[in-house]
């Protein structure tokens, strides 16, 4: 069965502390992994797309990188304006189908 | 460049009814997919539009129904409405669904 699982469900930093957000997912074949950042009521905003194991790509104070397992999303000394949910989702080769997680919710205390 | 674009904000139903949730794709955008998301959970894939059609779908019961238009936007429809269907319901676009989708404000349901 297709799964995504983000951890941790809710993370707290202090600014400037810096941490990594993980998605691992079970999926019958990967076409694309996408990380989303979601305000409070709010549509999800697109961050990065990760095609093959291997892959990195960075904005800002964000990095995403991917493995055949797994990505991880770190964030290099956050600032307050960094606290939102971030989303990680999956596009399967497998019927086509798109799977999110439930997000990690990020915290960044001045 | 308008992004994606939804209506209404906001909606309350009763239990039984009926309800038609709108959508305008990005620019140059012609795949249009929709999300259900609980409070709390991620969102759940409902189904795509590609070509007017409905091209792949998620588990959702057939009370929910879609259209696309030849102008790309779309049509979310929910009929005989339960509780349950309470949610922020979201449209996302992309340029053919091999590509990133950009989402769009969501319309908030709530059933009573």
């Amino acid at each position: 069965e297709d799964q995504v699982t983000q951890s941790p469900e809710a993370l707290r930093l202090q600014e400037g502390e810096s941490s990594s957000l993980n998605c691992s997912y079970t999926v019958s074949g990967l076409r694309g992994l996408f990380w989303y950042r979601q305000d409070p009521g709010k549509g999800p905003e697109f961050l990065f797309t990760l095609y093959s194991a291997g892959e990195e790509k960075e904005k800002e104070r964000l990095k995403a990188t991917l493995t055949k397992k797994e990505s991880f999303l770190h964030i290099t000394a956050p600032k307050p304006e960094d606290s939102a949910t971030y989303l990680c989702a999956v596009h399967t080769n497998t019927g086509n189908q798109f799977y999110f997680g439930t997000g990690t919710s990020l915290t960044v205390i001045p | 460049d308008a992004g994606v674009t939804q209506s209404p904000t906001h909606l309350i139903k009763t239990r039984g009814q009926q309800v038609t949730l709108r959508c305008s794709p990005k620019s140059g955008h012609d795949t249009v997919s929709w999300y259900q998301q609980a409070l709390g959970q991620g969102p759940q894939f409902i189904f795509q539009y590609y070509e007017e059609e409905e091209r792949q779908r998620g588990n959702f019961p057939d009370r929910f129904s879609g259209h696309q238009f030849p102008n790309y936007s779309s049509e979310l429809n929910v009929n005989a409405l339960l509780l349950g269907d309470s949610a922020l319901y979201l449209c996302a676009s992309s340029r053919d669904s091999r590509y990133e989708q950009y989402f769009g404000p969501g319309t908030r349901l709530t059933v009573t």
